[in-house]
């Protein structure tokens, strides 16, 4: 079983919609949260930085880490047709080196 | 350019082969990032520099697989001999600080093709 576990969808949404992204995870010593988002051939670019738990938002971006759980997720409010990439979560225990999920794939249609 | 750069961004090698994969991080950031993605994967750690010292190659599949940053700015992954199972897309990140915060900026990658 991995680390981390993240639904690789597709998620397709119409535009306007709220979409929920989601991961699960298995080691309790994971102390920060990242959302990373991808285009297609690009690299990964960074969304939101947590770390422990809470919420964090930023413009239509929340994020929230439920730690006793071992859950976090990604809010997108007002989807957008631009905001069709692939949605990485990723975390640390602090040692600087990240886990990943393998990613959710998100197509929002106009 | 303000992001990381890396070179080149496609890289086609027969079987092998040797190749050499450059990372330009962000100016002055300490922390310097290898992780290798395969396709429909998330990333995989590969390796991890703070200044010019590694002080993780855990994630190096092989000793195939090496990594340097001589002067604690650019570096440079190393694949000998070359498998068909080294095609990935290989990205370099750098972050500004060491230690616990792990905000890392990636680059767009090496697409890397073995045939």
């Amino acid at each position: 079983q991995k680390e981390v576990e993240q639904d690789p969808g597709p998620l397709s949404v119409p535009e306007g919609a709220i979409v929920s992204l989601n991961c699960t995870y298995s080691n309790s010593a994971f102390q920060y949260f990242m959302w990373y988002r991808q285009y297609s051939r690009k690299g990964p670019e960074l969304l939101m930085y947590t770390y422990s738990s809470g919420n964090k938002e930023d413009g239509r971006f929340t994020a929230q880490v439920d730690k006793s759980s071992k859950y976090i997720s990604l809010f997108i409010r007002d989807s957008q047709p631009s905001d069709s990439a692939t949605y990485l979560c990723a975390m640390s225990a602090g040692t600087d080196k990240l886990i990943f999920g393998t990613g959710t794939r998100l197509q929002v249609f106009p | 350019g303000a992001g990381v750069s890396q070179s080149p961004r496609y890289k086609v090698a027969k079987r092998g082969q040797d190749v050499a994969l450059r990372c330009d991080p962000i100016s002055g950031h300490v922390s310097l990032f290898w992780y290798q993605q395969a396709l429909g994967q998330g990333p995989e750690f590969l390796t991890y520099f703070q200044n010019e010292a590694q002080l993780d190659k855990s994630g190096l599949p092989s000793d195939r697989f090496f990594a340097e940053r001589p002067e604690g700015s650019v570096s440079t992954l190393k694949i000998q001999r070359t498998q068909q199972e080294d095609s990935a897309v290989y990205l370099c990140a750098s972050s500004p600080r060491g230690g616990r915060r792990t905000e890392a900026f990636f680059g767009q990658g090496t697409r890397l093709t073995v045939v």
